[in-house]
């Protein structure tokens, strides 16, 4: 199932710079997409979202962008910080199933330097 | 702040035996759901459960599934004769449900990781 793509199986970053993830995605029906963190030995956690009808969504340190003729979203975070060091996850909904029912990216492990 | 709890941490079992995983999902939630991760793998939807019963269900999910929520405040995952491909990583997961002009995110548990020898 190739429908959620993190083709980036990890990224190392300076801590105060900024730390891009990339997903893309193939189902034209994914109306909802999601960003969550995981740390060893925890479930995911969720940070933040974007619904198909905007393009850009912050929270704080977050922002997320959707390119929806492209089929790619983007998480920055400005600054990285040494706690963000985790394996984060794109996640996407396709619209007329479950609500919670979400296809998954395999990962991006974050690793930001002091 | 609330969260989702997943009882035990780590189970281990035959093959062939039955286990069945625990969840308190967040208390004001009203939907439920399981996921599984195999080693390696991604994270997957195995069902979805709102008002006592299923509303969807991934191909994964077959006969030697189940779930329920037996009282008010747990939800619990049954696999009937576990084979050695069930071990993986099970979490919970719990949400508000849709809202008017946003959608309340998933709110995961630390998971249950469950070994079949």
């Amino acid at each position: 199932d190739q429908q959620v793509k993190q083709n980036s199986p990890s990224l190392s970053v300076q801590e105060g710079r900024i730390s891009i993830l990339n997903c893309d995605y193939t189902n034209s029906m994914f109306d909802y997409f999601l960003w969550y963190k995981k740390y060893p030995a925890e479930g995911p956690t969720f940070l933040i979202s974007i619904s198909s009808i905007k393009d850009k969504n912050e929270d704080g340190r977050f922002t997320v962008f959707l390119n929806k003729s492209a089929k790619h979203l983007s998480l920055h975070i400005v600054p990285s910080q040494p706690g963000d060091s985790a394996v984060y996850f794109c996640a996407a909904r396709a619209g007329g199933t479950s609500y919670g029912k979400l296809t998954f990216g395999q990962g991006t492990i974050l690793t930001v330097h002091p | 702040e609330p969260e989702v709890t997943q009882t035990p941490s780590h189970q281990v079992t035959q093959m062939g035996q039955e286990v069945i995983l625990r969840c308190v999902p967040i208390s004001n939630h009203l939907y439920f759901y399981w996921y599984r991760q195999i080693l390696g793998q991604k994270v997957e939807f195995l069902v979805s459960f709102y008002n006592n019963e299923i509303s969807e269900k991934s191909e994964i999910f077959d006969d030697q599934f189940s779930v329920e929520r037996p009282d008010g405040s747990n939800f619990t995952l049954k696999i009937r004769s576990t084979k050695l491909e069930d071990s993986a990583m099970y979490f919970c997961a719990s949400s508000e449900g849709p809202r008017t002009g946003d959608n309340s995110p998933l709110h995961f548990g630390n998971g249950t990781r469950l070994t079949v020898t």
